[in-house]
């Protein structure tokens, strides 16, 4: 199975920082790597897909990099509603998608 | 829309069976695979399976397979996921999603996009 393994796993920050979150694959997994937001009694929200493509509706100060083992989410200038766990998502082993561990961003 | 929504909330002894439901609307619910992923009370996420609505093939996790079994009823548009013989530690939110993919310069690519809202289970005796 592939592992993901995020970095770090939790992360504290104020308004108007620029944040980088790490993920990485036990494996190359190409692109196949998707990024996920979810905040506290809600299900995840799509924020990046296929390593760097943003999600329609998806604020520009996210954006996504990487390939091979190596991924980053960036968050360019945090916004109060972006305070949340943040998940990385390995698409290459198909259909079981496996997910890092989380990285809780907190004020 | 795309949507998926979820039956509501149960609570079960250990031993018991649950089955959580999880109805699609606004696309064709035979072209995309449903995947089902569980989180524990203060957890990450958990992959637990995946099933292609359109010939009802399966996958799932190594640590539940035998225990769990994912159907779809293609008349109505809804997946459903039974896990058994449920123990404590099955206590959990659990989350369907449409496995979204798209053709890209880098080949198919796949990601899960809506998910529905979840659905708690609680296993005490």
């Amino acid at each position: 199975d592939i592992q993901m393994t995020q970095s770090p796993s939790s992360l504290s920050a104020s308004v108007g920082d620029r944040v980088t979150i790490t993920c990485r694959a036990s494996q190359s997994i190409s692109s196949h790597l998707n990024w996920y937001l979810q905040k506290p009694g809600k299900a995840p929200k799509l924020l990046i897909y296929a390593a760097s493509s943003l999600q329609s509706g998806v604020p520009s100060r996210f954006s996504g990099s990487g390939s091979g083992t190596d991924f980053t989410l960036t968050i360019s200038s945090l916004q109060p509603e972006d305070f949340a766990t943040y998940y990385c998502q390995q698409s290459y082993s198909t259909p079981m998608y496996t997910f890092g561990q989380g990285t809780k961003l907190e004020i | 829309q795309v949507q998926l929504v979820q039956s509501g909330a149960e609570v079960k002894k250990p031993g018991a069976s649950v089955t959580v439901s999880c109805k699609a609307s606004g696309y064709n619910f035979t072209i995309y695979g449903i995947s089902w992923v569980r989180q524990a009370p203060g957890q990450g996420l958990e992959w637990m399976g995946w099933i292609n609505p359109y010939n009802g093939n399966t996958k799932y996790a190594q640590k539940i397979e035998g225990r769990v079994t994912m159907t779809t009823d293609t008349s109505t548009g809804t997946a459903y996921m039974e896990l058994r013989s449920l123990r404590t530690d099955d206590t959990a939110v659990f989350f369907c999603a449409r496995d979204e993919w798209g053709t890209m310069a880098q080949g198919v690519m796949g990601w899960y996009d809506p998910w529905g809202q979840g659905t708690l289970v609680t296993v005490s005796s």
